[in-house]
């Protein structure tokens, strides 16, 4: 079982609103990453980050931001959410860049 | 980035029959390739990590192969059971480069 969690499982929210999604892990991994990935399409990569105050953008442009001020803690969040923003979002974590990674749970957001 | 292509993107299975899939993947600058299994309502689970040519993982009753000159890659599921249904992801590092996911086959194994 891995150990590592996200926040909301499910999130409804209307256009406008901020919003943040928690993401945290207990593992010690340095690297952590952040996907997005729309119905029947596959997971894109859209932040990651290798340690403490590293934070990178992905292959898929994303209006979100990240943050890494713990090594366990790797949040996401909109400013201000649109409905292109509905999507689901996974966070992983790995030792590497090359080793497995254990995702959490996703959060199923829906922006009306 | 990486165009990484999973076939068929879905497929049925009866209960006790053995089937298998395909990912391919650009060769050049291999550096490693994942399969991950991802059962409805829960995280995607790793299977396999491989990064050698000709190499050969199990884990019960699921193994894959790998071929890096090609760029392919086969999940073979044998005597599949209910609890096999689920989507199965891969994905291929090239050095320097992200993980790259496919679309994923979904497998269904019908009792």
């Amino acid at each position: 079982e891995a150990d590592i969690y996200q926040t909301p499982r499910y999130l409804v929210i209307g256009t406008g609103k901020k919003i943040t999604l928690e993401c945290s892990q207990t593992m010690g991994h340095d690297k952590m990453y952040w996907y997005q990935q729309d119905p029947g399409m596959e997971l894109h990569l859209i932040h990651y980050s290798y340690g403490v105050n590293s934070t990178e953008k992905g292959d898929l442009s994303s209006e979100s931001t990240v943050s890494r001020i713990r090594t366990e803690h790797f949040p996401l969040t909109l400013e201000s959410a649109r409905p292109s923003h509905t999507s689901q979002y996974l966070c992983a974590s790995s030792e590497s860049s090359t080793m497995k990674q254990f995702f959490g749970p996703g959060t199923r957001l829906t922006v009306l | 980035i990486l165009n990484v292509e999973q076939s068929p993107q879905s497929l049925h299975v009866q209960e006790g029959d053995s089937t298998n899939f395909t990912c391919s993947f650009p060769s050049s600058n291999f550096y490693a390739l994942h399969w991950y299994r991802w059962e409805t309502a829960k995280s995607p689970e790793a299977l396999f990590v491989m990064t050698l040519n000709g190499d050969e993982k199990k884990k019960g009753r699921i193994s894959a192969t790998l071929n890096t000159k090609e760029g392919y890659s086969y999940l073979y599921i044998k005597g599949s059971q209910p609890e096999d249904s689920a989507t199965y992801l891969c994905a291929s590092k090239a050095a320097g480069n992200k993980l790259t996911f496919g679309g994923g086959t979904r497998v269904l194994v019908k009792p």
